[in-house]
């Protein structure tokens, strides 16, 4: 069975700091992952997808994230936080088992500080 | 924007009602999976329509039902509301398996 693990569920960092928040995931079979930003009362934007071509994957923002296989990790990184980051960030891997569905981790309240 | 749009944005209700939210999907997609965001958490999968079938169900009960249309659009009904119900419901629309995109919710609270 697939799930996810987001460490911290709040994270502050200084503007201008580098932003790392951790997500390991579970999957018996090769996965797609996901980070996903919402922004107070709003849905999900998607900030960016694995989907097993390159294991550094580029999204918007500046936000970027790496895919470790043996460390069964995609964390998200960002080289300098802006006040406009403090979001909440989820992530999530599909299962592709008849369903189409993502399985979430429980989110990463982001604190940017000036 | 996603081009997922969802009604209502808002909604109070009391307990045992029944509630229906609307999700219009993106133009193309024709796949439309419902979520429940409960206050702190991620959102949990309820279920998902391909094609006007239900495509598979999380772990809700069967109070939880849904419908979609020939135009793709879809509905989720709930009947006999408990106050544990109340949440951020997310609509995502896909081409298939392809990536879901979004849309801003309905937030629903049980009185």
């Amino acid at each position: 069975a697939q799930s996810v693990t987001q460490l911290g569920s709040h994270v502050s960092v200084s503007e201008g700091a580098l932003v790392l928040l951790r997500c390991n995931y579970s999957s018996s079979v090769p996965p797609y992952l996901f980070w996903y930003v919402q922004y107070p009362n709003q849905g999900l934007q998607l900030l960016l997808k694995y989907t097993s071509a390159a294991t550094l994957v580029k999204g918007i923002n500046g936000f970027e994230a790496e895919f470790k296989k043996s460390e069964t990790s995609f964390h998200l990184t960002k080289p300098s936080a802006h006040m406009s980051d403090a979001a909440e960030y989820f992530c999530a891997v599909s299962v592709i088992s008849g369903t189409y569905k993502y399985i979430f981790g429980t989110g990463t309240r982001l604190k940017v500080l000036a | 924007e996603t081009g997922v749009t969802q009604s209502p944005t808002h909604l109070i209700k009391t307990r045992g009602q029944q509630v229906t939210l609307r999700c219009s999907s993106q133009s193309g997609h024709n796949t439309v999976s419902w979520y429940q965001q409960a206050l702190g958490q991620g959102p949990q999968f309820i279920f998902q329509y391909y094609r006007e079938e239900e495509n598979g169900r999380g772990n809700f009960p069967p109070r939880f039902s849904g419908l979609q249309f020939p135009n793709y659009s879809s509905e989720l009904n709930v009947n006999a509301l408990e106050l544990d119900d109340s949440a951020l419901y997310l609509c995502a629309s896909s081409l298939g398996t392809g990536i879901q995109y979004f849309g801003a919710g309905t937030r629903l609270s049980v009185l």
